[in-house]
């Protein structure tokens, strides 16, 4: 059964310290592995698209990264306005059908 | 361009009731979505949608319906809403079935 697991559930952060977060995931057949933010009553913001072990994607202080068993969300030198909840989602096999983990709420404090 | 917009933004319903919940995309996409999000269990596929007049069950399908009529909208109805049904609702639109691309959501109660 395809499943996603993201760590930790909450991280808090001064402005300014880097860290990174977690997505381990287990699918058959990764056809594409998925990062959002999501703001406090709105709809998840898609951020990168990750299809093979060993890509990596950036935007801003963004970037992501991919093994064959999990991903990771690096966050340099946050700001406040990246407090968000982070997504990640895998798309597997023959489905159509995205699997969410519970995300991370991330806190940057100035 | 909107991209995708669900209406309406917020319902409260009694136990029974029955609503329809619309959602819109103007990026031409053919796949479309229906998600629920409970605090704790992440996002979860109800219905969805490969193209115009196709409708596929997801991961919650039960006491839920979809039509998807016209390429551009994707209804989902509840015939006779429950409690267990009181979430925050959101739709999806997809290009190539891949990156999807949410909604504002639909933040629904029933008591």
């Amino acid at each position: 059964e395809d499943q996603v697991t993201q760590s930790p559930e909450a991280l808090r952060l001064q402005e300014g310290e880097s860290s990174s977060l977690n997505c381990s995931y287990t699918v058959s057949g990764l056809r594409g592995l998925f990062w959002y933010r999501q703001d406090p009553g709105k709809g998840p913001e898609f951020l990168f698209t990750l299809y093979s072990a060993g890509e990596e994607k950036e935007k801003e202080r963004l970037k992501a990264t991919l093994t064959k068993k999990e991903s990771f969300l690096h966050i340099t030198a946050p700001k406040p306005e990246d407090s968000a909840t982070y997504l990640c989602a895998v798309l597997g096999g023959a489905t159509n059908k995205l699997i969410f983990g519970t995300g991370t709420l991330l806190a940057v404090q100035p | 361009n909107a991209g995708v917009t669900q209406t309406p933004k917020f319902r409260v319903l009694k136990t029974g009731q029955s609503m329809t919940l619309l959602c819109a995309q103007d990026m031409n996409h053919e796949y479309m979505y229906w998600y629920r999000q409970d605090p704790g269990m992440g996002l979860r596929l109800i219905h969805y949608s490969v193209g115009e007049g196709t409708t596929a069950k997801g991961e919650v399908p039960d006491g839920y319906n979809v039509s998807r009529l016209k390429k551009q909208n994707f209804l989902l109805g509840l015939e006779s809403a429950a409690p267990s049904q009181t979430s925050v609702y959101f739709c999806a639109s997809s290009y190539s079935g891949l990156e999807q691309f949410f909604g504002p959501g639909t933040r629904l109660t029933v008591l």
